[in-house]
């Protein structure tokens, strides 16, 4: 089964400060795809990254940054510097290529404080 | 072809009534996907279409639930009997066959069920 845990349920910061969300999976599938996605008050998915399984290199776009470990099946989200607009819930999700959907984590809400 | 689009956006009924969802997913997306997402929780998967097959349903979709893609184009997903634990946010989603392609979410529809 496959399975996608996200431990922090909230986590609160000052604006300009780094934040580190983790993601630890669990799936049998030798082929899958990891997933960061943003959900802002407004309620839409905002697709942030897709990550195969044969591609562990790290990966920055602006202040995003992600941290694939297979070893540890973990998919860590960083946002450096970060800012009030950041504030979202961040789901990281995983499919398989035995399982034609996503199964998403229970979501880490953020709060960026001013 | 601006995205995945759902409709209503907000829909407020009374217990035991029937409402009906539509999604109109990319246009050249095959594959179709509904999920839904309570309150505090992450996206769960209810059902999935590849053109008008609809290959695969959760258990979460009691038989109060259908959903359809008659001509592999628009989605429509059915509730009868409407019961209050089905608010929740229903999400559609649609993506290329291919399955290195990613996943675009519509902005839901928003359940009350009063």
């Amino acid at each position: 089964a496959q399975k996608v845990t996200q431990a922090q349920t909230e986590i609160s910061v000052v604006e300009k400060e780094d934040v580190t969300l983790d993601c630890v999976y669990e799936t049998r599938d030798t082929t899958y795809y990891l997933f960061w996605y943003k959900q802002p008050p407004s309620g839409e998915l905002v697709f942030l990254i897709r990550r195969n399984s044969f591609d562990e290199q790290n990966e920055i776009s602006g202040r995003y940054s992600w941290n694939f470990q297979k070893s540890t099946s973990s998919f860590n989200f960083t946002i450096t510097a970060s800012q009030v607009v950041d504030s979202a819930v961040y789901f990281c999700a995983l499919s398989g290529d035995r399982d034609d959907k996503i199964i998403f984590g229970k979501g880490t809400r953020l709060h960026i404080l001013p | 072809d601006t995205g995945v689009s759902q409709d209503p956006r907000h829909k407020i009924t009374k217990r035991g009534q029937n409402v009906t969802f539509r999604c109109d997913p990319i246009s050249e997306h095959n594959r179709l996907y509904w999920y839904r997402q309570t309150l505090g929780q992450g996206p769960e998967f209810l059902t999935y279409f590849q053109n008008e097959a609809q290959l695969e349903k959760s258990r979460l979709l009691s038989d109060r639930f259908s959903a359809e893609r008659p001509k592999g184009s628009f989605s429509t997903l059915e509730i009868q009997r409407t019961e209050q634990g089905d608010s929740a946010m229903y999400l559609c989603a649609s993506r290329a066959d291919r399955a290195s392609e990613g996943y675009t979410f519509g902005s839901g529809t928003r359940l009350t069920v009063v």
